[in-house]
């Protein structure tokens, strides 16, 4: 089964602080996402990566910025927390972009989820 | 408008029961896949089920079958004999043509609650 691992389940930042969310995948994916969940809202995507050191925005870009150095591994930076980005982190990852009939390719794996929390 | 509409923020449903939750979704693709997830209170979420736009049969995945109407725009998805454990948060999603990641859309979520 594929995993997904996101480093912390739950931090507590402060305003300004640097914060960086970690998630590792072992299942060789291509595509990883960073989502973020809030009551109401659904699951917003911040970015993606499909390779390696590539990346695209999503929805919600402004203040993260995203690193993917090794295919496995997929981060989320917030340069300056605000309280505002206190929420839920979704990390997940998919084998590949995939076309139509739509197949696992397509499936997304979840990590558990990291709360952030900026006080 | 919105991609993904869920109408029912909360369920309630008898242990054994079926219970169905309502999706309907907003395309003008011909090629599109719609699936579901299940969020518990862990919160991992758990891939459920899915279903191509070309699929003529409706999916189904032991207890969980996807009630596909086209025309109607509707993917809802029915839990059949419910368990303490379906109790959950669950999404609705819909994946558009051509696939890329900003073409996934997540609807606002449905809790089921399971009554002993």
């Amino acid at each position: 089964d594929v995993k997904v691992t996101q480093s912390s389940r739950y931090l507590v930042k402060r305003t300004g602080e640097k914060v960086f969310l970690e998630c590792v995948q072992d299942m060789d994916h291509e595509n990883m996402f960073w989502y973020r969940q809030d009551p109401g809202l659904g699951l917003r995507l911040i970015y993606f990566s499909y390779d390696v050191k590539m990346k695209e925005k999503g929805d919600i870009p402004e203040g993260y910025s995203v690193s993917r150095e090794k295919k496995e591994r997929f981060s989320l930076i917030l340069e300056s927390a605000s309280t505002n980005q206190t929420s839920m982190y979704l990390c997940a990852s998919s084998l590949g972009q995939g076309v139509y009939p739509f197949s696992g390719a397509n499936v997304l794996t979840f990590g558990a989820g990291s709360r952030l929390t900026v006080l | 408008a919105q991609k993904i509409t869920q109408t029912q923020p909360g369920m309630f449903v008898q242990e054994k029961e079926a219970v169905t939750l309502d999706c309907t979704y907003d395309t003008s693709d011909q090629s599109y896949g719609l699936f579901w997830y299940k969020q518990p209170s862990s919160g991992e979420m758990i891939f459920l089920i899915y279903q191509g736009s070309y699929d003529e049969q409706n999916a189904t995945e032991g207890r969980y079958s996807l009630n596909f109407q086209k025309a109607r725009k509707s993917a809802n998805l029915v839990i059949s004999a419910s368990q303490l454990g379906d109790s959950a948060m669950y999404f609705c999603a819909m994946r558009e043509a051509p696939t890329g990641a900003n073409n996934l859309f997540f609807g606002t979520g449905t809790r089921l609650t399971v009554i002993p």
